[in-house]
């Protein structure tokens, strides 16, 4: 089956790290982009950035620039999104997706993980 | 960056009506649109691509139009399933090269 499997539910302190994960199986997952969309309640998706696993190319929302950072590991198949330093904002919902294709024409997004929820909160 | 403003923010319908979604680009993203679906609990699903093409498995209710900066997703004879809120996306080569849209929220009349 071709899925994307997340990481379970995360609740940290404001100044904490965290790294939560993406696991992609029944697809070539070198071959796809893996991009991480935030869902905070009463408020649309947004776009943290997007990981190439073949060769690791990032790039990042500039508004997220410096908060975040997008690594691969080929070996398992596994996307992470960590933070350094965690803020009460950080708050939400964040989905990775993988693309539908290689080229950046093709960033859009067919399959879907079903979400990591991460509470900051002192 | 380029904005996407969805209209209207909430659509009050009744199963079996036709519904129609807009989303307008701050500036031409030629035919680089998509529209997905979030049912409460879930993650997002992939409707529609490059404006007009429907995904995989995707109902033939659904259908999208437009290019440049405007664009539509109608559905044409609401299901009780098709209740959720609807993102509209864009991928071009300004920073960032992704963007969603605000969301409309398809609710029961």
């Amino acid at each position: 089956e071709v899925q994307l499997v997340q990481s379970g539910a995360e609740v940290k302190k404001p100044g904490d790290s965290l790294r939560i994960s993406c696991k992609g199986s029944g697809y070539r997952f070198t071959k796809y982009w893996i991009a991480w969309v935030r869902h905070q309640p009463g408020k649309g998706l947004e776009w943290l950035g997007i990981i190439f696993p073949g060769d690791s190319d990032t790039r990042y929302n500039p508004s997220f620039q410096g908060q975040v950072t997008l690594s691969v590991d080929k070996s398992s198949s596994t996307a992470y999104l960590h933070w350094s330093s965690l803020k009460a904002s950080d708050s939400g919902f964040y989905y990775c997706a993988k693309t539908m294709g290689a080229a950046a024409t093709e960033w859009y997004f067919d399959l879907w993980g079903r979400g990591t929820l991460v509470a900051v909160s002192s | 960056e380029i904005v996407l403003t969805q209209s209207p923010a909430t659509l009050s319908l009744s199963p079996g009506e036709r519904a129609t979604l807009s989303c307008r680009a701050s500036q031409s993203v030629s035919k680089f649109l998509a529209w997905y679906q979030q049912r409460p609990g879930q993650a997002p699903r992939l409707l529609i691509y490059d404006a007009t093409k429907r995904a995989t498995g995707i109902p033939a209710r659904f259908s999208g139009s437009g290019l440049g900066t405007d664009f539509t997703l109608t559905i044409s004879s609401l299901e009780p399933e098709d209740f959720a809120v609807y993102y509209c996306q864009q991928r071009t080569n300004w920073p960032p090269p992704v963007t969603f849209g605000g969301g409309t929220k398809v609710d029961i009349k």
